[in-house]
Formats: structure tokens, C-alpha cells, sequence
């Protein structure tokens, strides 16, 4: 599987918008990208998805260049909960999820 | 949502006992489930994926021997540490995704080991 790049650290505010970006140069025609975070002590919960289009859900918004060789996990109104580690894996439909180390977000109030 | 279950959450042993961890899919079936171990303030490893009814496929560098996986039914993987020794002690986490999904793959809670 290509691999990715992040940030080894953010932080933002409680309640402002939070954007973190992810590099993947090498990404192929048919790997998604997918988004991971983890609460200390517990295992990754997903936060979203996509493979070529903007992606909304109730937790965040996915933005994925058009050249697909980077995307950006939004988060429009972060929060304390929100503080974690977020994963951005490319994966190839059924296959195995290999986590990077990630992007360490911390929340301040 | 779909839930992935794993038990025991902790677990503190005796070195040179063997401790078997289960990871259950709760409402839906998993052909493949994936186990993953991770150190304090390090990502997850991916340790092997499981294969409801054949051998569990290993990481290079994962003992097979040492970590025995049985996918014995389309909702119950284990985990079994065998003779675990104080640097077995880690964060095991199980992870599951629905047959036939390509979408999300589900977590569970994690298995904190502590070899005495």
C-alpha cells in the first residue's frame, strides 16, 4: 500500500475549525483514503472515507486534491473530545489497514 | 452501527502462562479480521490477519508460534499469547469489516496485557 505523510502534531482551539492535511503522493487509481482517530487507551474509531469526491459526514469533511495526491480531514468545530491521534491510510478495496504514526490533535479551551 | 467486542479490556498474567484474547464481530459476519499490537505512545502494528476457516496469514517478523490465531466461526477470532513474557506486555486491538464492505473497518475496544 502507498504510504502517507502528516504532521507529527496540531493543535487548535475548542470550537474553531481544524484542517489536517495528508500527503500521498504515491497513491494509486483504486486506493481509498481513509481516516482513523484514537483516544488514548482505546482502539481507532473511523471518521470518513473517499476515493475521488468530497466526502461530508456528521463527524468531519473529507477534501481530496484533484490530483488525489493529498486530502485534508476537517473538523468544522473542534472540541475537547476531539483531542486524539487522527490516521490517514490509503487502502486498496478488501486489504489490510497499515497505520503511519499519525497526527497528534490537541484541543485547547 | 456495526460492533467489534474484544474481552478480556485487561489482563495481568504470570510469565510463561498463556493468555487468549477474543475478538467477537456483534452483527455481522467477518470472514477476515486483522490484529493489531501497540506500544505506549507508538502506532499500531499490524500483527497478522485472520481467515475464518484456514490459517491466519502472519507479518513478517510476527512469531506464528508464539501468536496463535483461531478464526473458528464468521464472528469469533482469538488471540492466544503463549508462554508470554514480560515484553509481550502490550495494547492488543482486534478490527473486523463486514463481508463483501469496502468501507469502514471496525475497531475493537483493545486488550491491555501485562506480563509480571
Amino acid at each position: 500500500d502507498a504510504k502517507t505523510t502528516q504532521p507529527n502534531s496540531m493543535e487548535s482551539n475548542e470550537e474553531e475549525p481544524v484542517h489536517l492535511p495528508c500527503n500521498h503522493s504515491t497513491i494509486s487509481g483504486t486506493d481509498y483514503i481513509h481516516w482513523y482517530r484514537q483516544l488514548p487507551s482505546q482502539g481507532p474509531e473511523y471518521v470518513i472515507h473517499g476515493l475521488t469526491s468530497n466526502v461530508n459526514n456528521r463527524m468531519a469533511s473529507l477534501a481530496i486534491a484533484e490530483d488525489r495526491k493529498s486530502s485534508t480531514l476537517i473538523l468544522h468545530r473542534a472540541t475537547l473530545r476531539d483531542a486524539a491521534v487522527y490516521y490517514c491510510i490509503l487502502i486498496k478495496g478488501w486489504n489490510k489497514l497499515v497505520f503511519g504514526a499519525g497526527t497528534i490533535l490537541r484541543v485547547k479551551s | 452501527g456495526a460492533v467489534v467486542s474484544q474481552h478480556p479490556s485487561w489482563v495481568i498474567c504470570k510469565s510463561g502462562t498463556s493468555v487468549k484474547i477474543e475478538c467477537r464481530s456483534l452483527d455481522f459476519q467477518a470472514t477476515t479480521m486483522f490484529w493489531y499490537r501497540q506500544f505506549p505512545k507508538q502506532s499500531l502494528m499490524l500483527m497478522a490477519t485472520s481467515n475464518e476457516g484456514s490459517k491466519a496469514t502472519y507479518e513478517q517478523g510476527v512469531e506464528k508460534d508464539k501468536f496463535l490465531i483461531n478464526h473458528a466461526s464468521l464472528t469469533l477470532s482469538t488471540l492466544t499469547v503463549t508462554s508470554a513474557h514480560p515484553e509481550d506486555s502490550s495494547f492488543y486491538i482486534c478490527s473486523a469489516r463486514p463481508d463483501r464492505a469496502t468501507g469502514e473497518l471496525f475497531f475493537g475496544e483493545g486488550s491491555r496485557l501485562t506480563v509480571l
